[in-house]
């Protein structure tokens, strides 16, 4: 029921981009990108929705493929202000029950 | 304006007792969902409230319940505590429904958390 995340964590030089994916077993209706800090509250990035457009928000943006049921976080020019751990959640079809990922730590150095 | 906010902050509790936590969403949002966050489950959801109704609900036991009132706060409710329901209770509002269909996106925004320790 859990979709997955990779990578798991990922080290970034300032200015890198980076790819996280979110795959799920089932058919989904959307997909929801959250970052959260260490000891903070999540922030809600972007919802993907089925049949909906890439989605983006200043450098990130995601992207949602219904075949392969998968969305990617894509995060362009990587700023420290990035680093955290990003969650996916997702919803199936037909569900009304939100699913999270086990988050990927992402790590912006200078 | 001023931000979700939820109380308490920290709450300390034994195994058997109930607890009930509140969350005032920004005003004028009328969505409210809960989540609950351990380092072993996860970020979990646990239900959604809009204009006093239950809208989605989460796989957790009877024990986990809620309300809304007419004023869109929020409250969340645990009986019989057990030691595994010791997590961060986030709750997050929206202006509309939260997960609605079609085209309509809501931004939603997380309260600081209630962290529950449950002996």
């Amino acid at each position: 029921q859990q979709p997955v995340q990779s990578p798991q964590a990922v080290i970034l030089r300032e200015g890198e981009d980076a790819v996280i994916n979110c795959s799920s077993s089932k058919a989904l209706y959307s997909v929801h990108w959250y970052r959260q800090k260490h000891g903070e509250a999540p922030v809600f990035l972007m919802i993907l929705l089925k049949g909906g457009e890439q989605k983006g928000h200043e450098k990130i943006s995601a992207s949602f493929n219904e075949k392969k049921q998968q969305s990617s976080l894509y995060l362009t020019a990587s700023q420290l202000s990035y680093s955290g751990t990003y969650f996916c959640g997702t919803e199936w079809d037909g569900a009304n029950n939100l699913f999270f990922g086990t988050g990927t730590r992402l790590t912006v150095i200078p | 304006k001023a931000g979700v906010t939820q109380t308490p902050r920290y709450l300390i509790k034994t195994r058997g007792q109930q607890v009930t936590l509140s969350c005032s969403p920004i005003s004028g949002h009328r969505s409210v969902s809960w989540y609950q966050q351990t380092p072993g489950q996860g970020l979990q959801f646990l239900f959604e409230y809009f204009s006093e109704t239950q809208r989605n609900k989460g796989n957790f036991p009877g024990r986990f319940s809620g309300r809304q009132f007419s004023n869109s706060r929020s409250e969340m409710n645990v009986s019989t505590l057990e030691l595994g329901d010791s997590a961060l209770y986030l709750c997050a509002s929206s202006l509309g429904p939260y997960r609605s269909s079609g085209t309509y996106q809501e931004t939603q925004y997380f309260g600081p958390g209630t962290r529950l320790l449950v002996l």
